[in-house]
């Protein structure tokens, strides 16, 4: 079974600041895709990032891009110059080729931008 | 843009209520998810459906049924409500990766319902 770990219950960081959350993940399938979401106060899971296993890069979204290390099972998001409105809950997950490909959550990161 | 919407934000009922929680999605995904989100215990998928009238158990199953007459509407039904079901629950589609040819597909998420049994 897959596993997400989120070793950071909570994060500062200073408005225009970057960031990094951490996440490692597990799973002995080769095939498998790593997600970043946000999650507001409001509730909404919002899709911030993709990568692929078999990406040869990092991808990047804007302001989000995902370290993603293959070797070391992990796929740190990071955040370059933190806005106000970044202060949220970031969920790392991850989802398989085969069987049922429903997402599997880390317990998250608190993340608050000071001004 | 894909868009997921959930009948409702904020929901009370009774205990013993029968309950039926909806998600609609407007981008003709084939999967769709529900999942339960827990303080301490992080997001539990429930129940999902790879097709019109197909359905399968989560990690949750208990207490707990779904309905998906249509591809575009998958409903969440709590039989008989108990007080443990006060929770906030997320709906989810993606398409399939037999559609997209993508190694895996993401998943758009509503914007929840947050339900308190009393």
């Amino acid at each position: 079974a897959q596993k997400i770990t989120q070793t950071q219950p909570g994060m500062f960081v200073q408005e225009k600041e970057a960031v990094t959350l951490d996440c490692t993940y597990d799973t002995s399938d080769p095939s498998y895709g790593l997600f970043w979401y946000k999650q507001p106060s409001s509730g909404e899971m919002i899709f911030l990032i993709y990568q692929g296993s078999y990406d040869q890069q990092n991808a990047t979204e804007g302001r989000y891009s995902l370290n993603f290390q293959k070797a070391r099972k992990s796929a740190n998001l990071v955040i370059s110059a933190s806005q106000l409105g970044d202060s949220a809950m970031y969920f790392c997950a991850m989802s398989l080729d085969t069987g049922r490909r429903a997402l599997t959550f880390g317990s998250g990161t608190r993340l608050q931008v000071q001004p | 843009d894909v868009k997921v919407t959930q009948s409702s934000r904020y929901l009370v009922k009774r205990t013993g209520e029968k309950v039926f929680l909806e998600c609609v999605q407007d981008m003709d995904h084939e999967n769709m998810f529900w999942y339960r989100q827990d303080p301490g215990l992080g997001l539990r998928l429930i129940y999902f459906s790879y097709d019109v009238k197909m359905k399968e158990k989560g990690d949750i199953p208990e207490g707990y049924s779904v309905s998906r007459e249509k591809k575009e509407r998958f409903s969440l039904i709590l039989e008989s409500a108990s007080t443990n079901q006060t929770s906030m629950y997320l709906c989810a589609s993606s398409l399939s990766p037999r559609t997209s040819g993508s190694v895996v597909e993401t998943q758009y998420f509503g914007p929840g319902t947050r339900l308190l049994v009393l």
